[in-house]
């Protein structure tokens, strides 16, 4: 079965700090990718995700990811973090073209930025 | 508005009680899951289901049970079989087109004691 791993758990970071998270996932075939985020009291939203075509995808507030097929790895970035952006990052995959497979979650990142 | 809700937001029962935890989506999605969040173990798949009167077991299925018999509804029943059911639970559903973006509710904190 496929499984997604982040591997860093908790990361603190102060403002104007650059952000890479990482993600690396198990599975030969084609995939479809994503970053989820879960700000404080809030419904889980998608940031951003890749099905094909450039492996450099942008997403909301700033958020890119890069694909990296040969390292089966889908980190997440952004230049410059904000206060704002204290949430909680979940990257996930989906093995199927057709969409009928569910999404397999990472354990998530908490990020927690300060001043 | 479309969107996904459950109910309720907070949720406290008995230990040894069933307990079921609704969700309804008005965005005419096919696909239907559950999920449960702890701390530290990011999203686990309970159940879900791709149409009305079918569902599917997912990695962490024992002790809950599902039904599917309207397309915009999707109840957990979470049973007195499951031995660690505090958890915070969340429904998404996704429709089966090009899209595969999973959208998800707001949640349901359930504490049992």
């Amino acid at each position: 079965a496929q499984s997604v791993s982040q591997h860093n758990h908790h990361v603190i970071l102060s403002e104007a700090a650059s952000l890479e998270l990482g993600c690396n996932y198990s599975y030969g075939g084609t995939v479809n990718l994503f970053w989820y985020v879960q700000y404080p009291g809030q419904h889980l939203q998608l940031l951003l995700k890749y099905f094909s075509g450039d492996p450099l995808v942008k997403g909301i507030k700033g958020f890119e990811a890069e694909f990296i097929k040969s390292k089966f790895s889908f980190n997440l970035r952004k230049p410059s973090v904000q206060w704002s952006d204290t949430a909680e990052y979940f990257c996930a995959v989906s093995t199927s073209r057709s969409g009928n497979t569910p999404l397999v979650f990472g354990k998530g990142t908490r990020l927690s930025v300060i001043a | 508005d479309g969107g996904i809700t459950q109910s309720p937001k907070y949720l406290f029962r008995k230990e040894g009680q069933n307990v079921t935890l609704s969700c309804e989506q008005n965005l005419n999605h096919d696909a239907m899951y559950w999920y449960r969040q702890d701390p530290g173990q990011g999203l686990r798949l309970i159940y879900y289901s791709q149409i009305v009167n079918d569902f599917q077991k997912g990695d962490i299925a024992e002790g809950y049970s599902v039904s599917r018999e309207k397309k915009e509804s999707f109840p957990l029943t979470v049973t007195s079989a499951q031995k660690n059911p505090t958890a915070f639970y969340l429904c998404a559903s996704r429709s089966l087109g090009d899209s595969y973006e999973q959208y998800f509710g707001p949640g349901t904190r359930l504490t049992v004691t």
